[in-house]
């Protein structure tokens, strides 16, 4: 099993709409999880991070986490054609010093106008 | 700050050549972290520093590879000799201490190896 597996798209929403991104980790002690959004040719950029179970909000963003389940989730509401890119979900490894980054393979959104 | 600096960003070579890539991190990040993106593999790290010395070189995909951070400033990514299958695009980040939730990205340099 890879240990941060997205489904690679593409996922195509109408302009407006809400899109739904998903992500799920195999490693238990995870305990950082992270959305990047990457468009083509460029480099990754952090949207939002979140650690506890629930829901995280940010503008049009949010981010949702379900440890039991091994699951997290980023919701964009009224979906923009400049919301089309590659979105990365990325987990930190579970031990206190720990700063790396483990990433899916990415998700291609395009937001139809 | 002008961010992470990466140079070349374009780095066409022949199979056997020796590549080196060059990182600048941001000012004052005493963390840098070497990543290179295929198609097939996604992002993967290869090798992270703190404090210009390497803390976790695993995800170096053989000896071919080696890195170095000289100073705060300043790191190299080298291959050598190269092969066609180290093409990709290789990311430089670096963090902040005490800041684990922020990685920021160089623009990348994208290696071709004929």
């Amino acid at each position: 099993q890879k240990e941060v597996e997205q489904n690679s798209g593409p996922l195509s929403v109408p302009e407006g709409a809400i899109a739904s991104l998903n992500c799920t980790y195999s490693d238990r002690g995870s305990q950082s999880f992270f959305w990047y959004r990457q468009y083509s040719g460029k480099s990754p950029e952090l949207i939002m991070f979140i650690y506890s179970n629930g829901d995280k909000e940010d503008g049009r963003f949010t981010a949702q986490l379900n440890k039991a389940s091994q699951y997290v989730s980023l919701l964009i509401r009224d979906s923009q054609p400049s919301d089309s890119a590659t979105y990365l979900c990325a987990v930190r490894k579970s031990g206190a010093g720990s700063y790396q980054l483990t990433f899916g393979k990415g998700t291609k959104l395009s937001v139809i106008p | 700050d002008a961010g992470v600096i990466q140079s070349p960003r374009h780095e066409v070579t022949e199979m056997g050549q020796e590549v080196t890539l060059r990182c600048k991190p941001i000012s004052g990040h005493d963390y840098l972290f070497w990543y290179r993106q295929t198609m097939m593999r996604g992002l993967e790290l290869l090798i992270y520093f703190n404090n210009n010395v390497p803390i976790d070189d695993s995800g170096m995909p053989e000896d071919r590879f080696s890195a170095k951070m000289p100073n705060a400033s300043f790191s190299t990514l080298k291959i050598q000799p190269s092969e066609p299958r180290d093409s990709a695009v290789y990311f430089c980040a670096s963090s902040p201490r005490g800041d684990k939730n922020i990685q920021y990205f160089g623009a990348g340099t994208r290696l071709s190896v004929l």
